[in-house]
């Protein structure tokens, strides 16, 4: 049972690159989320998706998509990244959308050049 | 606009003795009030949590500790070891539980 798993651990990409960040959870969890954490400060949200087959925005979620793949993955697109994007990105699951309980991955460190 | 704030970025204590860690909030539709834990190159882990309609919640070593009326919480350890040392998040969650987090307190527990 791995929980929730981020693929990959660090990315260095030029401005402009485009990537995909994996999330996957075994946890049969139906919430999913997507989160960036920046120096100093706290987890903000970027996208979330309350039960496969939707997707929302949180706080920050302009030069970002994400995909609902199916219950287990959810992943987070950057399509043309920006140095403002370098950031630690972690990815999270819960039962359902009012489990504040969440869990999280071990975290993507992205840096944009 | 800071929802939820942490206003101490670190705080150190001695083995054994008691850590208190702090949080202040804004909004007083929040309904559910969590504290997370997070090592170095690790994602946060959930340590305890309180409903809106409790005042306190404890679990072994940690209690947490609500105040409605002046939107503050409050994370004791007690015992403190040094295996607590790393930086603690407030969160704060309404509705469809998207959480708003505080910009957490580094802890050290020193032998």
């Amino acid at each position: 049972n791995a929980g929730v798993t981020q693929t990959p651990k660090f990315q260095v990409l030029k401005t402009g690159q485009s990537m995909t960040l994996q999330c996957a959870q075994d946890m049969n969890h139906n919430s999913m989320y997507w989160y960036r954490q920046d120096p100093g400060m706290g987890l903000r949200l970027i996208y979330y998706s309350a039960s496969e087959g939707t997707t929302d925005k949180g706080e920050v979620p302009n030069g970002y998509n994400v995909s609902r793949l199916n219950k287990r993955e959810f992943s987070l697109r950057l399509e043309s990244a920006a140095p403002s994007q370098t950031s630690v990105y972690f990815c999270a699951s819960s039962v359902v959308p009012t489990s504040y309980e969440q869990y999280f991955g071990p975290g993507t460190r992205l840096t944009v050049t | 606009d800071q929802q939820v704030k942490q206003n101490s970025p670190s705080l150190s204590v001695q083995e054994g003795r008691i850590s208190i860690l702090n949080c202040d909030y804004t909004n007083s539709m929040f309904d559910y009030f969590l504290w997370y834990k997070k090592y170095p190159a690790e994602g946060p882990t959930f340590l305890i949590s309180i409903s809106s309609i409790k005042d306190k919640n404890e679990d072994g070593r940690f209690t947490v500790f609500l105040n409605k009326s002046a939107k503050h919480l409050s994370l004791h350890i007690v015992p403190s070891q040094p295996g607590d040392s790393a930086v603690y998040f407030c969160a704060a969650g309404q509705g469809q539980g998207n959480l708003i987090f505080g910009k957490g307190t580094k802890l050290s527990v020193k032998p």
